[in-house]
């Protein structure tokens, strides 16, 4: 079945170290869609990333980036040169199947920023 | 801001009541979908409504049930409420320009609190 594990619960840095975010998940299909996904304090939830199982090219934005390895089931986000306003909780996500857009959240990564 | 729209913000209500969670996507967003977050079960899935009719199902209670109208909002039907039920709901809405795996952008969640 298909699993998305986030093994850090909680995670505290001083403003500007480098965080790095694991996600492993577990899928059958071949064809798959991964999400990253911020929660701050307010509660929305904000959209980050997309990526396909087909593309395993890193993806670079400004300060994250995101290391995707299909070898090792893997998509970690880091998060360089840390900021007090990426203090939040992380979710790493997967689509439940090859054909929907339902998707399997991990437990989320609650990142504490200090000055 | 991403352009959903839940109402209302907060619910608070008593075991045994029924409840109606509102929303209203992006402009243009065909898709809807709701997620329950609570402690114990983390962020959920429970359903999709795709142009007025429903595309896929999560582990929704048959307590539990949802619509789309005509002009794309969405309602969410909560009823014989119990105490397990609080949680933030929250709504998303997608393009769907993809047959699967399309990015959802989530409203600011309605926190439902059962007394």
């Amino acid at each position: 079945a298909q699993k998305v594990t986030q093994a850090q619960t909680e995670i505290s840095v001083v403003e500007k170290e480098d965080v790095t975010l694991d996600c492993v998940y577990e899928t059958r299909d071949t064809t798959y869609y991964l999400f990253w996904y911020k929660q701050p304090p307010s509660g929305e939830l904000v959209f980050l990333i997309r990526r396909n199982s087909f593309d395993e090219q890193n993806e670079i934005s400004g300060r994250y980036s995101w290391n995707f390895q299909k070898s090792t089931s893997s998509f970690n986000f880091t998060i360089t040169a840390s900021q007090v306003v990426d203090s939040a909780v992380y979710f790493c996500a997967l689509t439940e199947s090859y054909n929907t857009d339902k998707l399997i959240f991990g437990t989320g990564t609650r990142l504490q920023v200090f000055p | 801001d991403s352009g959903v729209t839940q109402t209302p913000k907060h619910l608070i209500t008593a075991t045994g009541q029924r409840v109606t969670l509102r929303c209203s996507p992006r402009s243009g967003d065909l898709s809807v979908y709701w997620y329950q977050q609570s402690l114990d079960q983390g962020l959920q899935f429970l359903i999709q409504y795709y142009n007025g009719e429903e595309r896929a199902k999560g582990n929704i209670l048959e307590r539990f049930s949802a619509q789309q109208f005509p002009d794309l909002h969405s309602e969410l039907n909560l009823s014989s409420l119990e105490l397990g039920d609080s949680a933030l709901y929250f709504c998303a809405s997608s393009p769907s320009q993809r047959l699967a795996g399309n990015e959802q952008f989530f409203g600011p969640g309605t926190r439902l609190t059962v007394l």
